[in-house]
């Protein structure tokens, strides 16, 4: 049984570029959250969405960022027009429930040059 | 403030000792989390608590919903306890997470 999955593990864009970061979560698993972890800060909450829906954005900055999860496949954040502010790891966790156990992915480092 | 205070910030003891780290909160919650994150980065969860006290191990996780407190517990800990410990709450009423800035743990051999 796999664990939540991310991919890619680094990621190195140019500024202007788009990244797009891939999460699978567990198996049975329909709740998925991203966060973000900026270089010597904790996690900040970005998104929790269910299959096809965006439940809470708030932690999403207004433009250039989102998310979906879509009722096929993988859960994606999307950065358009990449900015060095934006280098971080990006972590993707999945649950079972609402109030369950989180199970997180290994992350995706985005460097922006 | 931050809504989610953590300490110490950092610990160094030595193989053996008992460890206590805390995490102290000021808005209303439905779930606390105690994670692991190990310098790779990967990030593992170790607790998910609303009440009382949960062990695994040599970890246990307690909370005191009155007092708004957390502590995590390492018992006869090792180098390999050797990581960030991150307390994360769910904010009540809502989806989000709020976490702490984690407590840097070495233990020496």
């Amino acid at each position: 049984n796999a664990g939540v999955m991310q991919n890619p593990r680094h990621l190195v864009r140019r500024r202007g570029q788009e990244a797009r970061l891939r999460c699978s979560p567990m198996k049975g698993h329909s709740h998925v959250y991203w966060y973000r972890q900026l270089p010597e800060e904790g996690l900040k909450f970005m998104v929790y969405l269910q299959k096809e829906n965006i439940i809470d954005e708030s932690g999403m900055p207004k433009e250039r960022f989102s998310a979906e999860f879509p009722k096929e496949g993988p859960s994606i954040l999307r950065i358009q027009q990449v900015v060095r502010g934006d280098s971080a790891a990006y972590f993707c966790a999945s649950s079972a429930w609402e109030n369950e156990k989180l199970f997180f992915g290994s992350g995706t480092q985005l460097s922006v040059l | 403030k931050n809504e989610v205070e953590q300490s110490p910030q950092n610990l160094t003891a030595q193989e053996g000792e008992f460890i206590t780290i805390n995490c102290s909160y000021s808005v209303g919650i439905s779930a606390l989390h105690w994670l692991q994150q190990h310098p790779g980065g990967g990030i593992v969860s170790l607790f998910m608590l609303s009440s009382g006290k949960k062990k695994h191990g040599r970890l246990i996780a307690t909370i005191n919903i009155q007092e708004k407190h957390s502590s995590l517990h390492i018992t006869a800990s090792h180098p390999r306890d050797s990581a960030v410990y991150i307390c994360a709450v769910r904010n009540s009423g809502t989806y989000k997470y709020i976490f702490g800035t984690g407590t840097r743990l070495k233990v020496l051999a």
